[in-house]
């Protein structure tokens, strides 16, 4: 059981937008501590999308946007893309475990 | 290039131990704190262990405590994990991940894995 709530699976048509959600609490988001968000293609390592909540990275595409508010934070696709199709995963911390990180248990990301 | 191989994973009995190897390159390796993270066949990530750049501070995940070491060696740009008293649960890929940012640090970027299967 992760202490960062994502949906297990979210679908969606090319060209569409999509949104996947991590729901924390007042130990880990809710106590102001930044998200992260990375992708996870299938069969590969998983890569940086997202940090410090609605950071990209060089080489990610303005169609990845993450926000947070709250205890929760979420991750934005628009344009949908076939290679878009992969688990995307959540990481952030929390103060009340000594884990030196928590991640969501991820969400399949299906492209119809 | 900045890249991360990990190596050592294979087969093993449970009880028994494993020492996985992370090389770096393309960037200054001593700088930075290293992780690894596993991932347990059609599971989530799990955070593992973290050490700092110098080696002078190191954490563990609960379920790994006791049974596992992380240590580096700069000189080698190289981060290794000691696993010893193997279990069932502990099969999953390896990844050693650079770490970046302040607490929470995010983890960029990340190697191929390596993995671990532990069976009798």
């Amino acid at each position: 059981q992760s202490v960062l709530t994502q949906p297990p699976s979210v679908s969606g048509a090319p060209g569409q937008r999509v949104t996947i959600s991590c729901t924390g609490s007042s130990s880990n988001i809710g106590a102001g501590y930044d998200v992260h968000w990375y992708q996870q293609l299938p069969g590969t390592a998983p890569k940086l999308l997202i940090y410090g909540n609605s950071n990209r990275p060089s080489g990610v595409p303005d169609r990845f946007s993450g926000s947070k508010s709250g205890t929760s934070a979420s991750l934005a696709i628009t344009g949908l893309q076939a290679e878009d199709e992969a688990d995307y995963y959540c990481q952030s911390y929390d103060s009340s475990l000594s884990a030196h990180a928590v991640f969501g248990g991820g969400t399949q990301l299906t492209v119809l | 290039e900045v890249q991360l191989v990990e190596s050592g994973g294979g087969l093993v009995q449970p009880g028994g131990s494993l020492r996985l190897s992370c090389a770096a390159s393309g960037f200054t390796f001593s700088s930075y704190e290293m992780n690894w993270v596993r991932q347990a066949p059609g599971k989530g990530l799990e955070w593992v262990s973290y050490i700092s750049s110098s080696g002078s501070t190191i954490y563990y995940a609960d379920s790994v405590k006791g049974r596992f070491t992380i240590s580096r060696d700069n000189a080698k740009n190289s981060l290794y994990l000691q696993m010893n008293s193997l279990r069932a649960e502990d099969t999953a890929v390896y990844y050693c991940a650079r770490v970046l940012g302040l607490l929470p640090n995010w983890f960029d970027p990340w190697g191929q894995g390596t993995l671990v299967t532990v069976s009798s």
